[in-house]
């Protein structure tokens, strides 16, 4: 496995801008999730696709927020007019097809500071 | 729905002494727990898994875990501690259908010399 891979690692932006972050899952992972982490907080569970489907959106995603995964590869998280409380640690995940004993693999995540 | 209660925000041990991570659980269904750990700016490490097998659950580094259910516990064991263990630990639960994660709020592990 080469990991999963998020880019960038950091990203620093005025309020009010948009952003948009990448992963690029483990290559025979057709599933994929994105968290939230906020300082000192577990991360929270925000989205999640099955190939290029997304199945599944948790209420912390706002309509500012959206997720694509074109052709069931790498996803994309954009963010727009963004708002301090954006800050946070970004991460992606993906794991094999469903089943309970499929873990997620991790990324190194994004942090994003908004000024 | 599911969720985790991590019993300690820090734990601080010398080095060469046990460790544990205290972890309950409360979940409708037969849960799947996992134990991950998070360096600083890195992305989380599995440790180990339960998914219904065996309740003593051995994992990576040394660690290992125990699931009762008469308990709703889930905790993290290592019988001796090493500088490289002090991280942040999360204590995980699964929903029914192994998509959302749902974390604890995490233990910092200390390890002093």
């Amino acid at each position: 496995d080469t990991g999963v891979s998020q880019n960038p690692r950091h990203k620093i932006t005025k309020r009010g801008q948009n952003v948009t972050f990448r992963c690029d899952p483990i290559s025979e992972h057709n599933r994929l999730y994105w968290y939230r982490q906020t300082l000192g907080q577990g991360p929270e569970f925000l989205t999640y696709f099955q190939n290029e489907a997304q199945l599944e959106k948790s209420r912390l995603l706002s309509d500012r927020f959206s997720a694509e995964r074109p052709k069931g590869s790498f996803s994309t998280l954009e963010i727009q007019r963004t708002e301090q409380g954006d800050s946070a640690m970004y991460l992606c995940a993906s794991s094999r097809d469903r089943g309970l004993s499929q873990p997620q693999h991790f990324g190194d995540g994004t942090r994003l500071s908004i000024l | 729905a599911q969720s985790v209660t991590q019993l300690d925000s820090h734990v601080s041990v010398s080095e060469g002494t046990p460790v544990l991570l205290r972890c309950n659980y409360s979940s409708s269904y037969s849960p799947s727990l996992f134990w991950y750990v998070q360096h600083p700016n890195k992305g989380l490490q599995l440790l180990l898994k339960y998914t219904s097998a065996a309740t003593l659950v051995k994992g990576i580094n040394g660690f290992e875990a125990e699931f009762k259910k008469s308990e709703t516990s889930f905790h993290l064991t290592k019988p001796s501690a090493h500088m490289s263990d002090a991280a942040e630990y999360f204590c995980v639960v699964s929903d029914n259908a192994g998509n959302m994660l749902t974390f604890g709020g995490g233990t910092r592990l200390m390890v002093k010399p």
